[in-house]
């Protein structure tokens, strides 16, 4: 595997259900992150994360928990979602953690679609 | 706040008619400009990272540029396999955040 990788690339569930979103990055980078992109919007930042610390989390609502385990690896665990959640939720990696100029790779992304 | 303005949201092209996608910032010390590309169901794909006003980077029929206050992504004669959304971004010097503009639309007729 190469570059950065989500699981899984589609996932319907219910409002009542919990699961999770896996990525990994194959790049050695040190900082990753979770963005959502909804029809007709710009994306936007959910979580930072540098060197498997939190540094950002853009309000989102607790029914999103992220998970940083390593460096490599990057969760969101989802639980009583709403239908406005129904989105592609992309995960991107970079080298550098921020501390310079710090460009940004990003998996395919996961198609959620909550019912 | 740091803010990303794309123009136009959309563009129709014939193949081989050369254009411009604009995009404006503002930001609180720039740290980079990003341009990425990105397929419909996928995710962004880099193109290029500007650092300072002047400067200019290009990729096949891809050219990108970079004022105080704008970024151009150039395209010239364009083919149907360049039809896609480009996406510009904004990386300030408060940390490693970016900050994304609506994109811009792309399609390449035959």
């Amino acid at each position: 595997e190469t570059g950065v990788t989500q699981t899984p690339r589609h996932l319907v569930m219910g409002m009542t259900n919990k699961k999770s979103l896996k990525c990994e990055q194959h790049l050695g980078h040190n900082a990753m992150y979770w963005y959502k992109q909804s029809a007709k919007k710009p994306l936007e930042l959910m979580f930072v994360y540098n060197f498997k610390e939190q540094t950002e989390n853009n309000s989102v609502p607790s029914r999103f928990s992220p998970e940083c385990p390593n460096s490599s690896h990057l969760f969101l665990h989802l639980h009583t979602l709403q239908p406005e959640d129904s989105a592609l939720y992309l995960c991107a990696s970079s080298q550098y953690g921020g501390r310079t100029t710090d460009t940004q790779y990003f998996g395919p992304g996961t198609r959620l679609t909550v019912l | 706040e740091d803010q990303v303005t794309q123009s136009p949201e959309a563009l129709r092209l014939q193949e081989g008619e050369s254009s411009s996608l604009n995009c404006s910032y503002t930001v609180s010390g720039l740290r980079g400009l990003f341009w990425y590309r990105q397929d419909p169901g996928k995710g962004p794909e880099f193109l290029f990272t500007l650092y300072s006003a002047g400067e200019e980077k290009e990729k096949e029929r891809l050219k990108a540029t970079l004022t105080k206050k704008e970024s151009f992504l150039h395209i010239t004669a364009p083919k149907p396999e360049d039809s896609a959304t480009y996406l510009c971004a904004v990386q300030s010097n408060a940390g490693n955040m970016l900050t994304f503009g609506g994109g811009t639309r792309l399609m390449v007729k035959p």
